[in-house]
């Protein structure tokens, strides 16, 4: 069976700070990769997502950036955090277009 | 960008209440909607992929009903449970067919007391 883990589970970080949070898959081979986020009081949205090694497609134009180094891992960094980088994060995986995506637990991040 | 809209924001039931909310979409160019399932402290759930006019989907108590030609779907909860408490989301990919970009709704949040 299929398995999506995400770590950290929580994330307390100072703005100005550098951050790097990962995802791999487990169980599955050549997954479509996605990075979402939840603001405070807003829906999920769409950050990232992947359908291959190195592919990536951007949705919003953030200070964010994705990450695709494996087949089964997604990363999420960024060079500088903002106040308004602070939400939940979920990664999620599908097996192709059309397809129901698999979430991961989530990282709870707070940027001070 | 795709407008998904739920309603209502949030619930509030009684154990054993049936209870039913909508999510609202553009009707033109349809290709399928999710439906999840989100409880507190952990990740969404998938329930299910409508993609017919007129789809009925069941799962347990809780079953889901998609009309495209209006662009609505309802999610029904019948005999509601504290287990139920949970923020349901539904999600379309844009019209075209891409599902790599889902766009969520915000939920509504159903809080079911014992």
């Amino acid at each position: 069976s299929q398995t999506i883990h995400q770590w950290p589970a929580t994330l307390v970080q100072p703005v100005g700070s550098p951050l790097s949070l990962e995802c791999t898959v487990e169980g599955t081979s050549n997954p479509n990769l996605y990075w979402y986020r939840q603001a405070a009081g807003r829906g999920l949205q769409l950050l990232f997502y992947s359908v291959g090694i190195g592919q990536i497609s951007s949705e919003v134009p953030q200070n964010l950036s994705a990450s695709r180094p494996q087949d089964r891992q997604f990363i999420l960094s960024s060079k500088k955090l903002l106040l308004s980088d602070s939400g939940f994060y979920l990664c999620a995986w599908s097996w192709d277009i059309g397809e129901t995506q698999y979430f991961g637990p989530g990282t709870r991040l707070l940027v001070l | 960008i795709l407008n998904v809209e739920q309603s209502p924001q949030s619930l509030h039931v009684q154990e054993g209440d049936s209870t039913n909310f909508t999510c609202s979409f553009p009707s033109s160019n349809f290709y399928a909607l999710h439906w999840y399932r989100w409880e507190t402290a952990k990740s969404p759930e998938a329930l299910f992929v409508m993609t017919l006019n007129g789809d009925e989907k069941k799962k347990g108590r809780i079953s889901a009903t998609l009309n495209t030609k209006e662009g609505y779907s309802y999610l029904y909860i019948k005999g509601s449970q504290p287990e139920d408490s949970a923020t349901y989301l539904c999600a379309l990919p844009p019209s075209g067919g891409s599902n790599y970009k889902l766009t969520f709704g915000k939920g509504t949040l159903l809080t079911v007391n014992p």
